[in-house]
């Protein structure tokens, strides 16, 4: 059973914020949101990961509702090479749980 | 840091050849790692999960006499696909999970594997 839901495609102006929605309305006290994107024929790269506080990185911002039901993955300016498939996985870390791919996003970046 | 590697990056084989791919941890030591399968234009699907020391944990319907793991220590795992058919060509990634205090799996950069 799929624990989130995602947009299957989205395109996104470059230079703009790329916002990238996720529904996990069944989430439970102690899974994190994990983010992670693939780039074409290359394996999954990690972006983020959250457990109810909003967390920055180098590469996206991660906002998570205070319900903690849904996230937002933001790529703050995307660029071309920000094009790919964008996973949002719930799991419990430290616990040798797998993650588990659902379909993602396609974000595309249009010139 | 948290860099894993594959090798190799693609291949091409014989019908009925066994076929070795190699996962390392190049900067973090990794008591498990995991390989995933993945069909074009499909998501990643977990076949096994593999214990640095101990016998791998396969998924449901994927066979542990063809997919043939080990992980002999904490940077290096291995899946060799024994006999191996046309059916078999596929993207096979790997993933470590890096115990830096936060439990990430890193992903390797997969292996496209191609049965003639």
């Amino acid at each position: 059973d799929a624990k989130t839901t995602q947009p299957p495609s989205m395109d996104c102006a470059e230079g703009r914020a790329a916002n990238l929605p996720c529904n996990h309305s069944t989430i439970s006290g102690n899974e994190y949101v994990y983010w992670y994107r693939q780039i074409h024929s290359q394996g999954p790269q990690y972006i983020i990961h959250g457990l109810k506080n909003n967390e920055t990185n180098e590469m996206a911002s991660l906002i998570i509702t205070e319900d903690r039901k849904s996230s937002t993955l933001i790529l703050p300016h995307a660029t071309l090479r920000d094009t790919a498939v964008y996973y949002c996985i719930v799991r419990v870390p430290f616990g040798n749980e797998k993650l588990t791919f659902g379909t993602g996003t396609r974000l595309t970046i249009i010139p | 840091g948290a860099v894993v590697s594959q090798h190799p990056s693609r291949v091409i084989c014989k019908s009925g050849t066994s076929v070795k791919i190699e996962c390392r941890s190049l900067d973090f030591q990794a008591t498990t790692m995991f390989w995933y399968r993945q069909f074009p234009k499909k998501s990643l699907m977990l076949m096994a999960t593999s214990n640095e020391g101990s016998k791998a944990t396969y998924e449901q319907g994927v066979e542990k006499d063809k997919f043939l793991i080990n992980h002999a220590s904490l940077t290096l795992s291995t899946l060799t696909v024994t006999s191996a058919h046309p059916e078999d060509s596929s993207f096979y990634i790997c993933s470590a999970e890096s115990r830096d205090g936060t439990d990430t799996q890193y992903f390797g950069p997969g292996t496209r594997l191609t049965v003639l």
